[in-house]
């Protein structure tokens, strides 16, 4: 079956760069859209940015200069980049697929906490 | 950017027919989808291109769309449907945007 997980640092100093990856198994990433969202504590969910599988992206604009989204179909991973992270930035980050030209989520990563914290 | 917006809180008695509504002036109706957020859990899809169920998603659940107003109807609420529910859409610039989410209440 198809799943997400994500992984990374749990904690980023303010100013730094905060990196996670998103590792995919049980189904190929090929043709797919790939994509990352957050939610910060007891706020909703917000979308943050998606790659396809040919490394084309987009992202919020609201986010757009600190953000990059990449993927490495050898390795069945997506990653994300958020730069100069402040307490703003701490949150539940979750991965998950793009359901194909529908564009909604079938499946999603369990989320990983990430605290923006001196 | 584009904003999508919910009733922040719905109750419901147990049995009973709610209809959560989100509206957006740029809502590309044909991509609404709606998800199920329980506390400490990730979001799960229950309806998708604004009105069909996925594999394994009660027949309870459904979803409909009128002018700027996307729907999601619960038919018969239980106990379980007591949770966060989120619209979201594809707008009209490519990006993607959910919705301010509504608390049920059962």
């Amino acid at each position: 079956q198809v799943q997400l997980r994500e992984s990374g640092p749990g904690l980023v100093k303010p100013s730094e760069t905060l990196s996670l990856n998103c590792t995919v198994s049980g189904v190929s990433m090929s043709s797919y859209y790939w994509s990352w969202i957050r939610q910060s504590p007891g706020e909703g969910l917000e979308w943050i940015g998606y790659v396809y599988y040919s490394g084309s992206t987009n992202y919020n604009p609201s986010l757009k200069s600190r953000v990059s989204i990449s993927i490495d179909t050898s390795k069945n991973r997506f990653s994300l980049k958020l730069a100069a992270v402040t307490a703003a930035d701490t949150a539940t980050y979750y991965c998950a697929r793009v359901m194909g030209q529908l564009w909604a989520f079938d499946y999603w990563g369990q989320g990983t906490r990430v605290t923006v914290s001196s | 950017s584009s904003e999508l917006t919910q009733d922040p809180v719905v109750s419901v008695d147990l049995g009973q027919t709610i209809r959560l509504t989100c509206q957006g002036d740029s809502l590309t109706k044909s991509f609404v989808s709606w998800y199920q957020q329980k506390p400490g859990q990730a979001p799960l899809l229950v309806i998708f291109a604004k009105s069909s169920r996925p594999s394994g998603i009660p027949d309870r659940f459904s979803g409909s769309s009128y002018g700027n107003t996307a729907s999601l109807t619960i038919t018969g609420a239980q106990a379980e449907d007591e949770a966060d529910y989120y619209c979201h859409s594809r707008d009209n610039s490519g990006n993607l945007v959910f919705g301010t989410g509504t608390r049920v209440t059962v």
